[in-house]
């Protein structure tokens, strides 16, 4: 059926070291996707988003890279601070939000 | 503040019971959503309004009602709802419909 997950449901980093949150996704007609943060008690925030007719996209401390090939999408925070904490998910669009799959999250905890 | 404000933060209702949820934007948005979000389980979406129109109702049973009597304002009445209803419900606003959203901080339901 069609999904979009992630691998890891908790990753641990170390303050100052960068993260790496990764998505499957499973529907090739997905063109648009959305990666999201979820602090506690909180709605998730948009952080970045990226088409499919790119491959990177840099924001601030934050990279999106997607690999149409292999559906495959992933989160790059550099330089992870203890703010960061929190759970991330993605999200596929396609056809805009007509059709919309959720990835599950991934709790990231940053030891001081 | 994502500028989209819900109420109430916590509800407890039983089965027989029947309680709205009230989600306001202050942000002249004029695309409206709700979603559901159940632990360990992607965001679902279930309904979703543009210009006060119901454009997206993804297959939610009956006991969720929506209402949306203007741009600035969603609500969500239920009634007979099981336990299985127990999430957090968030509300979402965008520009238009396909745009970002910006997301509450959810109504954390629990169903006896």
């Amino acid at each position: 059926g069609e999904s979009v997950g992630l691998h890891l449901p908790t990753l641990s980093v170390q303050e100052g070291d960068n993260s790496i949150i990764n998505c499957a996704y499973s529907n090739s007609a997905s063109d648009y996707f959305i990666w999201y943060k979820q602090e506690s008690g909180k709605g998730p925030q948009f952080i970045i988003d990226i088409r499919s007719n790119m491959d990177k996209r840099q924001g601030q401390r934050v990279t999106v890279l997607l690999n149409k090939t292999v559906k495959h999408l992933s989160l790059q925070i550099a330089a992870t601070q203890p703010g960061d904490s929190a759970v991330y998910f993605c999200a596929g669009f396609s056809g805009g939000y007509q059709k919309v799959t959720f990835g599950t999250g991934t709790k990231l905890q940053v030891i001081p | 503040e994502t500028g989209v404000t819900q109420t109430p933060r916590h509800l407890v209702m039983g089965m027989t019971n029947k309680k709205s949820l009230k989600c306001e934007q202050h942000l002249g948005h004029n695309a409206m959503y709700w979603y559901k979000q159940s632990a360990k389980k992607p965001l679902e979406l279930m309904f979703v309004y543009n210009f006060k129109e119901q454009t997206e109702n993804n297959s939610v049973p009956s006991r969720f009602s929506p209402e949306c009597p203007n741009s600035s304002h969603l609500f969500l009445h239920l009634h007979t709802l099981q336990p299985e209803d127990s999430a957090l419900y968030l509300c979402a606003s965008s520009r238009n419909e396909g745009s970002e959203q910006f997301f509450g901080p959810g109504t954390r339901l629990t169903v006896l």
